[in-house]
């Protein structure tokens, strides 16, 4: 079975700070994919990242990092400087190779204040 | 410009009415999904279509019913037997294999 846990509910930081998501995922299969979304107050889900399972480089895009380890079945995101441009819903995700049932943590409420 | 279309965007219901909500993808992606998110429970997978014709059953189909005549429209009806409808629901599609979703705007459905 495939299960993703996001365990932090909401996290509020003051801007310019430095924030980490937290993604712990479960899966019996060898090849996979982790996403991570962002949910604005819009309603939307904006893709931010895909990464699969046979790399676990991290990666770096402006201030959001990307920490992959599969020891401890982790895929973490990191905003650097926070804004408040970047409170939203985060979710991370979980796709099987080839199989197009994506699951989906509960999400984490981010909020950045000035 | 490519997307996907949700419509409505709001959308009130009396209890025992049927509704359909309707997406529309002009991506030429081939599977297409309906997520159901409720506060602080994420999204859920109602049903999902990998190409036309045919979908198939997510965690929480019961009381739902989708189709799939055309490669680009995914209509997903909330029937009267949807003991809890009032939701965020979000269409989406990908390519398939291993891509991302691409997500519409969202319907949110308030049952009276």
């Amino acid at each position: 079975a495939q299960k993703v846990t996001q365990a932090q509910t909401e996290i509020s930081v003051v801007e310019k700070e430095d924030v980490t998501l937290d993604c712990v995922y479960e899966t019996r299969d060898t090849t996979y994919y982790l996403f991570w979304y962002k949910q604005p107050p819009s309603g939307e889900l904006v893709f931010l990242i895909r990464r699969n399972s046979f790399d676990e480089q991290n990666e770096i895009s402006g201030r959001y990092s990307w920490n992959f380890q599969k020891s401890t079945s982790s895929f973490n995101f990191t905003i650097t400087a926070s804004q408040v441009v970047d409170s939203a819903v985060y979710f991370c995700a979980l796709r099987h190779y080839n199989n197009n049932d994506m699951r989906f943590g509960a999400g984490t409420r981010l909020t950045v204040k000035p | 410009d490519g997307g996907i279309t949700q419509s409505p965007k709001y959308l009130f219901r009396k209890e025992g009415q049927n509704v359909t909500l309707s997406c529309e993808q002009n991506l030429n992606h081939d599977a297409m999904y309906w997520y159901r998110q409720d506060p602080g429970q994420g999204l859920r997978l109602i049903y999902y279509s990998q190409i036309v014709n045919d979908f198939q059953k997510g965690d929480i189909a019961e009381g739902y019913s989708v189709s799939r005549e055309k490669k680009e429209s995914f209509p997903l009806t909330v029937t009267s037997a949807q003991k809890n409808p009032t939701a965020f629901y979000l269409c989406a599609s990908t390519l398939r294999g291993v891509g991302e979703l691409f997500f519409g705007e969202g319907s949110r459905l308030t049952v009276l």
